[in-house]
């Protein structure tokens, strides 16, 4: 199983400012995956990051308030861009387990407020 | 639409009590059935199930699926209190573009 680090691990953040989350995996993996968390709710995809090629967003996510970095095979970033109280969630990156596992793991999130 | 249910939403046992935790889909292309334990964050992965009727077992933890019936239940035996979280149940519908469906997850809380 991949280990994977997500930095910051919790933040407070004013309205109409913006976050990158940064994302770091152990080993080289082909697909990231960016999943947003809100309060009481189960995980929601955001977007799926190839190094090498521009993120596939899910519907009703969009690149200028989510752009995403994938500039190797161990590291990506998500920014939350211009963010509001709605924003206020909890961001987790993941990975897939390898060419025979479909299993994902995931990071240990990101705990964001917006005041 | 693709989804993914889980029941009940939230349970309240004793310690040693066993659960049974239940997760139904309707997805258009199924590949496999994960179980996930999320506890403050992070979702920690549990089983992967892509057969019916081969039970999973890790110690009190056991799980099967039914691709005729389209559900899949978790059993927890003997609880403790740090079976307390919240288990999530995702289905693995990938065709061509990647796609994982959740569902809400079941909040179980172990009392002492």
């Amino acid at each position: 199983s991949a280990v994977i680090s997500q930095k910051p691990s919790r933040d407070i953040c004013q309205r109409g400012t913006s976050l990158t989350i940064q994302c770091q995996v152990d080993s080289q993996v082909t697909m990231m995956f960016w999943y947003r968390q809100q309060p009481g709710q189960s995980l929601t995809l955001i977007a799926t990051a190839n190094q090498g090629s521009e993120a596939t967003y899910e519907s009703g996510f969009v690149i200028d308030k989510f752009p995403i970095s994938r500039p190797n095979l161990t590291f990506s970033t998500l920014t939350v861009s211009n963010m509001s109280p709605e924003d206020s969630s909890i961001y987790l990156c993941s990975v897939d387990g390898g060419q025979d596992f479909d299993e994902q793991y995931f990071g240990p999130g990101t705990r964001l407020t917006v005041t | 639409e693709d989804k993914v249910v889980q029941s009940p939403l939230s349970l309240v046992v004793h310690e040693g009590d066993t659960v049974t935790l239940n997760c139904s889909y309707e997805v258009t292309n199924f590949r496999s059935l994960l179980w996930y334990k999320q506890e403050k964050k992070a979702p920690t992965f549990l089983f992967m199930l892509t057969s019916s009727g081969i039970e999973k077992k890790s110690g009190r933890l056991s799980s099967i699926l039914d691709k005729k019936e389209l559900f899949s239940i978790l059993n927890i035996t003997a609880t403790q209190t740090g079976d307390s979280a919240v288990y999530l149940c995702a289905v693995d519908a990938t065709s061509g573009t990647y796609k994982y469906i959740f569902g809400t997850g079941t909040r179980l809380k172990v009392l002492a």
